[in-house]
């Protein structure tokens, strides 16, 4: 069975600030995964994903994330962080079907 | 941009009514999905379908039907609806079957059963 786990329900950084968004997964096979963002109100919207090759991978918003095959880790980082960026992140897995974490809010103040 | 919109943002139902949810998408994606979000729990799937008249039971069907007739139309039916039904439901879609291909999101109707 394929599970996301992250660990944080919430971060915290100052805008202009390096963020980092923790995702750990677990999965037989090799894995697909993914970020989303959601706004208040909105649905989920589609950041980045990994499917083979480089381990970094760029998405939208200047986000990023970086593979860890030893450590099943996918975390989101962003060079400098924006108050626009405050949202709720899910990472998600999948094989067949798709798994979300739980979600991580991130706030990033001015 | 591929577009998926569900019939209402908000709804209010009493405790053992029938309740539709409806969902379209316009880029003719063959694979549809219904969620429901709730805080610390992340997305949970309910049903999920691959083509038309078309559906797989996801991890939390019971208390819920689905309907396939048209390849943009994905419906969620909520047989009677109990106050843990209470809940963010998400309708998504992607291109095809299979784990690399992201998904699409709706909206999200908020259902307050009452």
């Amino acid at each position: 069975a394929q599970s996301v786990a992250q660990p944080e329900d919430q971060v915290n950084v100052a805008e202009g600030n390096p963020l980092t968004v923790k995702c750990t997964y677990s999965v037989s096979g090799n894995p697909y995964l993914f970020w989303y963002v959601q706004y208040p109100n909105r649905g989920l919207q589609f950041l980045l994903k990994y499917i083979t090759g480089d381990n970094l991978v760029k998405g939208s918003y200047g986000f990023e994330a970086e593979f860890n095959k030893s450590q099943t880790s996918f975390h989101l980082k962003k060079p400098s962080a924006l108050v626009s960026d405050s949202a709720l992140y899910f990472c998600a897995v999948s094989n067949n079907d798709m798994r979300f974490g739980a979600g991580t809010r991130l706030t990033v103040k001015p | 941009d591929v577009k998926v919109t569900q019939s209402s943002r908000y709804l209010v139902k009493r405790t053992g009514e029938k309740v539709f949810l409806e969902c379209v998408q316009d880029m003719d994606h063959e694979n549809m999905f219904w969620y429901r979000q709730d805080p610390g729990l992340g997305l949970r799937l309910i049903y999920f379908s691959y083509d038309v008249k078309m559906k797989e039971k996801g991890d939390i069907p019971e208390g819920y039907s689905v309907s396939r007739e048209k390849k943009e139309r994905f419906s969620l039916i909520l047989e009677s609806a109990s106050t843990n039904q209470t809940s963010m439901y998400l309708c998504a879609s992607s291109l095809y079957q299979g784990g690399s291909y992201e998904q699409y999101f709706g909206p999200g109707t908020r259902l307050t059963v009452t």
